[in-house]
């Protein structure tokens, strides 16, 4: 079965414009997570995405957005870049929005501002 | 706010030695428990996850974890590493709120010297 997947794998921009990540979840999970990994402050929850539904966001600002498709692949949208996004940007698929899901990890996307 | 706490950064063990590695969380609900593994240049993995039942939880390529409610802990545990146990360990729980967050420790470097 193949595992999430993300692309770009490495990412160049400089302060002021837009980045935009993409994911595409292990087949039949309709459940798509982002997180940050930055230097020194570990994962932190980004977004979650449900049926084409954001569901929950975590303590980040509105410039980073990002939205679920039909075919449950998702994209995560960070405008108005600042040099504190350089991190590792990772996506997590599950089976559904049940609890007892874990959630399984992509190899990321790493975001360097410039 | 919710918290998890891994008590060791940075473990060093020979061949054969046993490990445990602590997780503490601060949350005084129901919880969901995984550990998580990321060997070098791979992606994060999932090791094993408490849900109910059995505190005691047996997981992939012998390890295993101990939930104990009234320390609020999981430690992971194996008898005996192997060089092929190098990776760093992340510790994540998910309260039963359901909002798709994982809040994850700072992670353990374990490194194995043969």
């Amino acid at each position: 079965e193949a595992g999430v997947t993300q692309s770009p794998t490495h990412l160049i921009k400089t302060r002021g414009q837009q980045a935009t990540l993409r994911c595409s979840p292990i087949s039949g999970h309709t459940s798509v997570y982002w997180y940050q990994q930055a230097l020194g402050l570990g994962l932190q929850f980004l977004l979650w995405y449900d049926e084409g539904e954001e569901r929950n966001r975590g303590n980040f600002p509105p410039r980073f957005s990002g939205r679920q498709f039909p075919n449950y692949s998702s994209e995560l949208n960070v405008n108005a870049l600042e040099l504190e996004d350089s991190a590792l940007y990772l996506c997590a698929s599950s089976w559904g929005r049940l609890l007892n899901q874990p959630q399984h990890f992509g190899d990321g996307t790493r975001l360097s501002i410039l | 706010a919710q918290s998890v706490s891994q008590h060791n950064h940075h473990v060093i063990l020979s061949e054969a030695a046993s490990l445990e590695l602590g997780c503490n969380y601060s949350y005084g609900g129901t919880v969901n428990l995984f550990w998580y593994v990321q060997y070098p240049g791979q992606h994060l993995q999932l090791l094993l996850k408490y849900f109910s039942g059995d505190p005691l939880v047996k997981g992939i390529k012998g390890f295993e974890a101990e939930f104990i409610k009234s320390k609020f802990s999981f430690n992971l545990r194996k008898p005996s590493v192997q060089w092929s146990d190098t990776a760093e360990y992340f510790c994540a729980v998910n309260v039963a709120s359901n909002t798709g967050k994982l809040i994850f420790g700072q992670g353990t470097t374990l490194q194995v010297k043969p």
